[in-house]
């Protein structure tokens, strides 16, 4: 199974709301993660099951979509949200990860 | 909370075999999956491995399948990674990641990660 996310980067500025798309090559029910990762560091889980929050996440950031399609949305970006998003289907293995979207300041 | 802690890495020889760990705390780790996860330098992330609880199932990517084995002591709490016949490719940061749960299910803490750099 392979993801494709678009776009690859944006810029975009405080308050901006953000939508970033997963395209699985095959139908992978809801099993899609989002991650979150800051230079230099490891990948933070941000939501699960496509659309579940995990805990602590703050609630600005959501996921929807299913079988083939999904989106992660950021409705009003905080300055701590600059970083680069991963989708990961957990239908099968081998887990693939999406590419990647870098989120810039604009 | 939980600590995930990788080591092992440095600079490599093409062909040569170091073996990574990862110290595991504050969760009971005999009760989860444990990943690798390896990231090239500016690259994004690519799956290696994982395998389950009490080490009875592994999966691979293909790119590390026949040379990368990966293993657990569960009463050591720690997961190792026997690297093999290493190429300049295999050059990362490799990050070893718990599983949030049971099945189908997303790697809910990761480490800061370990360089391997493959270089003569």
């Amino acid at each position: 199974i392979q993801l494709t996310q678009s776009p690859s980067s944006l810029s975009a500025s405080v308050g901006d709301r953000v939508i970033i798309t997963c395209r699985a090559s095959q139908g992978i029910s809801s099993y899609l993660a989002w991650y979150q990762q800051k230079p230099g560091k490891g990948p933070k889980l941000l939501i699960y099951a496509a659309s579940t929050l995990q805990s602590g996440v703050p609630s600005r950031f959501s996921g929807s979509g299913s079988g083939t399609d999904f989106t992660l949305t950021i409705s009003s970006l905080q300055p701590e949200d600059f970083a680069t998003y991963y989708c990961q289907q957990v239908d099968s293995y081998p887990r693939a990860f999406g590419q990647g979207t870098k989120v810039e300041i604009k | 909370q939980v600590q995930l802690v990788e080591s092992g890495g440095g600079v490599v020889q093409p062909g040569r075999s170091p073996r990574l760990s990862c110290a595991a705390s504050g969760f009971p780790f005999s009760s989860y999956g444990m990943n690798w996860v390896r990231q090239a330098p500016g690259k994004g992330l690519e799956w290696v491995a994982v395998i389950s609880s009490d080490g009875s199932n592994k999966y691979y990517a293909d790119s590390v399948k026949g040379r990368f084995t990966i293993s657990r002591d569960n009463s050591k709490n720690t997961l190792f990674l026997q690297m093999n016949s290493l190429r300049a490719e295999d050059t990362a940061v490799y990050y070893c990641a718990k599983d949030l749960g049971v099945g189908s299910t997303p790697l809910g803490y990761w480490g800061q990660g370990t360089l391997v750099t493959v270089s003569s």
